[in-house]
């Protein structure tokens, strides 16, 4: 069964950092894509990040692009989200995914990201 | 990355039949066949419902069908059940610069 959990979400003040930790089990996985999808309180779903399998190609939205890093540990079956010089608008729970078939296939649960004062 | 435009709310009463539309542009919807469909219950994580436009991953039920005509994706609900009251969203590939946009999300009401 695959499995995907986040963790490494809390409070942090504006200009902060955050990693976010997500560990996937049940499938190769360096055979996939995987994906942070963010959803601010109360608001949709937005697509913020994605690494190839073997971690040579990461693609970004265009408001985080030079504040968050996505990487992946492939021995460790773990990707991660490095975000930082946070804001206010950053604050969502998010949610980490494989991706499957050109589509976001299995998601976490996810973890929530408050920044605030 | 402007986001896909659905409507805001939709309803429906059991047994009935809903539509829920996505329109994207020339560069997201309309150039590639890698839209998807995905269900939120509150407070829950979004769970996979459509692929490639149409496809059904093992596990949905067969109420749930989808197409696309130009710019513009549709996900219709057949029959619909108590436990269809959700919010969907629609998703679009949107090319190697954009890569993947959202859908503000539907939130469907089975009366």
């Amino acid at each position: 069964e695959v499995q995907v959990l986040e963790s490494g979400g809390g409070l942090v003040q504006p200009g902060g950092s955050l990693r976010l930790s997500c560990a996937a089990s049940g499938f190769s996985f360096s055979s996939y894509w995987m994906t942070w999808v963010r959803q601010a309180p109360g608001k949709g779903l937005e697509w913020v990040a994605n690494i190839k399998g073997d971690g040579s190609e990461e693609n970004y939205m265009d408001s985080v692009k030079g504040r968050f890093t996505i990487s992946r540990d492939n021995a460790k079956n773990s990707v991660y989200l490095q975000m930082t010089t946070l804001r206010v608008e950053d604050t969502a729970v998010y949610y980490c995914a494989r991706d499957w078939n050109w589509s976001v296939g299995n998601w976490g649960q996810g973890t929530l990201a408050i920044v605030s004062s | 990355q402007s986001a896909l435009t659905q409507p805001r709310s939709m309803s429906g009463s059991p047994g009935q039949s809903v539509t829920i539309s996505c329109t994207g542009t020339s560069s997201d919807v309309g150039a590639y066949n890698y839209v998807s469909w995905y269900q939120q219950h509150p407070g829950k994580a979004p769970k996979l419902m459509i692929y490639y436009v149409s496809q059904r991953p093992s596990g949905v039920p067969d109420r749930f069908s989808a197409s696309k005509s130009g710019n513009t994706a549709s996900l219709t609900i057949s029959g619909l059940q108590a436990e269809d009251e959700a919010d969907y969203y629609c998703c679009s590939y949107a090319g190697r610069y954009t890569n993947w946009v959202f859908g503000g999300g539907t939130k469907l009401t089975v009366l």
